[in-house]
């Protein structure tokens, strides 16, 4: 049972530098998101993507670029990375609507930008 | 102002004891609340739905007022697993809003 898979789960950048969040899910899920952790935060959305083919920003979408490369695949990309962007990064799928409420997470990605 | 604010505790209590948390939204037109449960370093994972009627999981009762746009969860006969941050979370449309989460502290 993969579920939700995000690589990598840790990662040490030096401010300028790109990168990329992968993220898959084997759930046949028709939504998928991304979200960064920040203590006393809480969950903020970055970007999500309803269905195959659209994507959407969210509430904190700056300095970050993501592709819905297929219905399992959403990636995020950090074209120059930020010391404020030293975030814990989860991915997350749903069903279509979110009607049960239940987003499935993968177990995130530890980001330290220096 | 948040969208969702919690108190961020840290909550400690006794195992046995009864521990309740709120939540506040601010969206008026959020269609659906949840609970959340994440420990420490890991995902979060969702606890259970919020109905207007409340509604009961074994040891723990959601309770949902619209009128006052807050969000109850209550914990019974606390458990040292119990130990965790609940975060309280809105939906509205195809997007889920999250508090900060509270944090409980469960100890024998």
């Amino acid at each position: 049972n993969a579920g939700v898979t995000q690589t990598p789960k840790f990662q040490v950048l030096k401010t300028g530098q790109s990168m990329t969040l992968q993220c898959a899910q084997d759930m046949n899920h028709n939504s998928m998101y991304w979200y960064r952790q920040d203590p006393g935060m809480g969950l903020r959305l970055i970007y999500y993507s309803a269905s195959e083919g659209t994507t959407d920003k969210g509430e904190v979408p700056n300095g970050y670029n993501v592709s819905r490369l297929n219905k399992r695949e959403f990636s995020l990309r950090l074209e120059s990375a930020a010391p404020s962007q030293t975030s814990v990064y989860f991915c997350a799928s749903s069903e279509r609507g979110l009607n049960t409420g239940e987003l499935f997470f993968g177990e995130g990605s530890r980001l330290t930008v220096l | 102002r948040k969208e969702v604010e919690q108190d961020p505790g840290p909550f400690n209590v006794p195992e046995g004891a009864t521990v309740a948390f709120n939540c506040t939204y601010s969206n008026s037109a959020s269609q659906s609340f949840f609970w959340y449960r994440q420990d420490c370093r890991k995902e979060p994972k969702l606890l259970m739905s919020v109905y207007s009627s409340g509604n009961e999981d074994g040891r723990f009762t959601a309770q949902l007022n619209r009128a006052s746009q807050y969000i109850s969860l209550l914990i019974r006969d606390s458990k040292l697993s119990d130990s965790a941050t609940y975060l309280c979370v809105s939906r509205y449309g195809n997007k889920l809003v999250f508090g900060a989460g509270t944090i409980l502290r469960v100890k024998s």
